[in-house]
């Protein structure tokens, strides 16, 4: 069964910290990765897709380790806005049913 | 500039009730997909259509049917509402099975 695993935490930060967060999947097929961030009782939205060679969107960076199959999410400078949960994403390939969500890492940034 | 819309925004039932969940998008996806999301359980697939008339079955698909007669439309029913549906329920779309895709705001339905 495909698995994208994920530390729940919650992770609480002081605002301005950096604060990184990884993702494995057990499947080495994996083709294609993305961050989705969730508000509490909202819907989930993409944050960013997550590239082979790494990438950078403001203060958010993706990275993919493909050896050890985990992808991570750093955030620098962090504001009290970030806090939410981070859903981590994997495509598997195959057809629609090929997406598979983490459960989430839920980040609380303090002030 | 609307993405993907879903109604009711909530709604109460009684066991055995039914009632259909409508999803409309705006951006021309072929792919649609219905996800419910329970604490600690993330979401969960429950169907998914590839393009119009077609549907298919995702990771939960009991207690629940689906059409999708337009291309815009995806229609989540439930025939006989049991309170192991209370949840809350996220619609879908995709340009394809590998692209992002765009949720809508959710339905909360609770089934007493």
């Amino acid at each position: 069964r495909k698995e994208v695993e994920q530390d729940p935490g919650p992770f609480n930060v002081p605002e301005g910290a950096t604060v990184a967060f990884n993702c494995t999947y057990s499947n080495s097929a994996s083709q294609s990765f993305f961050w989705y961030r969730q508000d509490c009782r909202k819907e989930p939205k993409l944050l960013m897709s997550v590239y082979s060679s790494g990438n950078e969107d403001g203060r958010f960076t993706a990275q993919l380790n493909r050896a050890s199959q985990y992808i991570s999410l750093l955030i620098r400078d962090s504001k009290l806005s970030d806090s939410a949960t981070y859903l981590c994403v994997a495509f598997e390939g195959g057809g629609a049913d090929g997406l598979t969500f983490g459960k989430g890492t839920h980040l609380i940034i303090q002030p | 500039n609307a993405g993907v819309t879903q109604t009711p925004k909530f709604r109460v039932l009684k066991t055995g009730q039914s009632m259909t969940l409508l999803c409309a998008q705006d951006m021309n996806h072929e792919y649609m997909y219905w996800y419910r999301q329970d604490p600690g359980m993330g979401l969960r697939l429950i169907h998914y259509s590839v393009g119009e008339g077609t549907t298919a079955k995702g990771e939960v698909p009991d207690g629940y049917n689906v059409s999708r007669l337009k291309k815009q439309n995806f229609l989540l029913g439930l025939e006989s509402a049991a309170p192991s549906q209370t949840s809350v329920y996220f619609c879908a779309s995709s340009a394809t099975g590998r692209q992002p895709q765009h949720f809508g705001d959710g339905t909360r339905l609770s089934i007493l």
